[in-house]
């Protein structure tokens, strides 16, 4: 099983362009999110999906929209990137909402 | 609103020392506690959670809901346990989490 996988691995990108965050899970998990890491900064949840079909906001999710395309993925899109966005993100699942979440390697986003 | 602190960025200590890194939050409700950690190139993980109760390579937790704490303690430091930490809180309902900002623990020999 490969978890939890995100592409690309290393992005940078102009301002007003658009882009968009791949996810995947192959542990048959209800649950998906999407977080940032910035410098000196904890990992701050953007959006999450109970299931498929749902999905909520965060607490940052200015700037942001999301897809669950279906259970296995969960894509985050950045319509007109902002150099306020440059940022590590990361996306994770979980069984369900009270299970163990668990981490793919991370997106590092530059947004020039 | 919740907020987890945890104050110090950095930790360093020598193999066979003790360690605790510390972790405060604020909640008004009835919080969950998580200790996460990240070990150099490879990915964020659980270490342990107050609810397991349970013992971790050497690493233990107590939950302190009267110093609103949960600090991450080990007797013996190990050089394998070089990595940043991250506490987290999980309040209300759902799986979402609040994380802390991170401690990274250098065990020197």
């Amino acid at each position: 099983n490969a978890g939890v996988t995100q592409t690309p691995k290393f992005q940078v990108l102009k301002t007003g362009q658009s882009m968009t965050l791949q996810c995947a899970q192959d542990m048959n998990h209800n649950s998906m999110y999407w977080y940032r890491q910035d410098p000196g900064m904890g990992l701050r949840l953007i959006y999450y999906s109970a299931s498929e079909g749902t999905t909520d906001k965060g607490e940052v999710p200015n700037g942001y929209n999301v897809s669950r395309l279906n259970k296995r993925e969960f894509s985050l899109r950045l319509e007109s990137a902002a150099p306020s966005q440059t940022s590590v993100y990361f996306c994770a699942s979980s069984v369900g909402d009270m299970g163990e979440q668990y981490f793919g390697p991370g997106t590092r986003l530059t947004v020039t | 609103a919740q907020r987890v602190t945890q104050p110090e960025k950095l930790l360093s200590v020598f193999k066979g020392a003790p360690v605790e890194l510390k972790c405060n939050y604020s909640y008004s409700g009835s919080p969950e506690l998580f200790w996460y950690v990240q070990y150099s190139r490879q990915r964020l993980q659980l270490l342990l959670r107050h609810i397991s109760r349970e013992s971790i390579k050497g690493f233990t937790a107590d939950l302190n809901k009267g110093e609103t704490s949960f600090h991450l303690k080990k007797p013996f430091a190990q050089e394998e346990d070089s990595a940043m930490y991250y506490c987290a809180l999980r309040t209300g309902g759902g799986n979402k989490l609040t994380f802390g900002t991170g401690t990274q623990l250098k065990v020197e020999l």
